[in-house]
């Protein structure tokens, strides 16, 4: 079955100790991206990436760090987490041609 | 930075009704993507128009784009319950730029009442 995996789906944590949450898809996609979303805000887009080796910072980076070194793997990294962090994740991703993206089934983060 | 803003951010209607949502944006866009989310869940693309298309259909789905008003509907026809939900515009700017960014609205959330 084609799909975005994430995991954990569910995360408490203290402030400053580091996380990762990993994001792996099957569909052989070259774009993907982390949003958060948060109530009011709406979904905002963390990092992006376009193939592998190839990461940009989108609307909201600071604070977290993604790599790219297999195409199926783009891992969101907060090295010290804040509470200001604690949100909603969603990992997309996306062929390289223009069609839709698909979502993963998000990670609830929370930072005491 | 948000891309657009979606109208009605809420809507409720009864069941069998036509449910309409619209999205404006800013900035050139190669298309145009409508997404569905339930309640905490992850999204799930609809459908997607491209910049030089006016209109697309999808099962009880109608989008049409505006690109001169930067703008673009959504039309559920004959709504069901299971339609309750929250529903996304999302502009896209790969191809044109190469860019990966994919900028969502805030959201139109639909309840529709058996």
């Amino acid at each position: 079955e084609a799909q975005v995996t994430q995991n954990p789906r569910y995360l408490i944590t203290v402030t400053g100790k580091k996380l990762t949450v990993t994001c792996s898809q099957n569909m052989n996609h070259e774009y993907m991206s982390w949003y958060r979303q948060d109530p009011g805000l709406g979904l905002r887009q963390i990092y992006y990436s376009m193939n592998v080796e190839v990461t940009d910072k989108g609307d909201v980076p600071e604070g977290y760090k993604v790599s790219r070194k297999e195409k199926r793997n783009f891992p969101l990294i907060l090295e010290s987490p804040s509470p200001n962090q604690t949100s909603l994740y969603f990992c997309a991703s996306s062929g390289q041609g223009v069609g839709g993206y698909t979502f993963g089934s998000g990670t609830r983060l929370t930072v005491v | 930075s948000q891309q657009g803003e979606e109208d009605p951010q809420a809507l409720s209607i009864q069941e069998g009704e036509n449910a309409t949502m619209n999205c404006s944006y800013k900035t050139s866009i190669n298309n145009l993507q409508w997404y569905r989310q339930n309640s905490g869940r992850g999204l799930v693309h609809l459908i997607l128009i491209r910049s030089n298309e006016r209109e697309k259909h999808s099962g009880r789905l109608r989008v049409t784009l505006d690109t001169s008003k930067k703008s673009s509907s959504l039309l559920i026809t004959a709504s069901r319950a299971a339609d309750t939900a929250s529903y996304f515009c999302a502009t896209d700017a790969r191809g044109s730029s190469n860019t990966g960014k994919l900028i969502f609205g805030q959201g139109t959330t639909l309840q529709v009442k058996p």
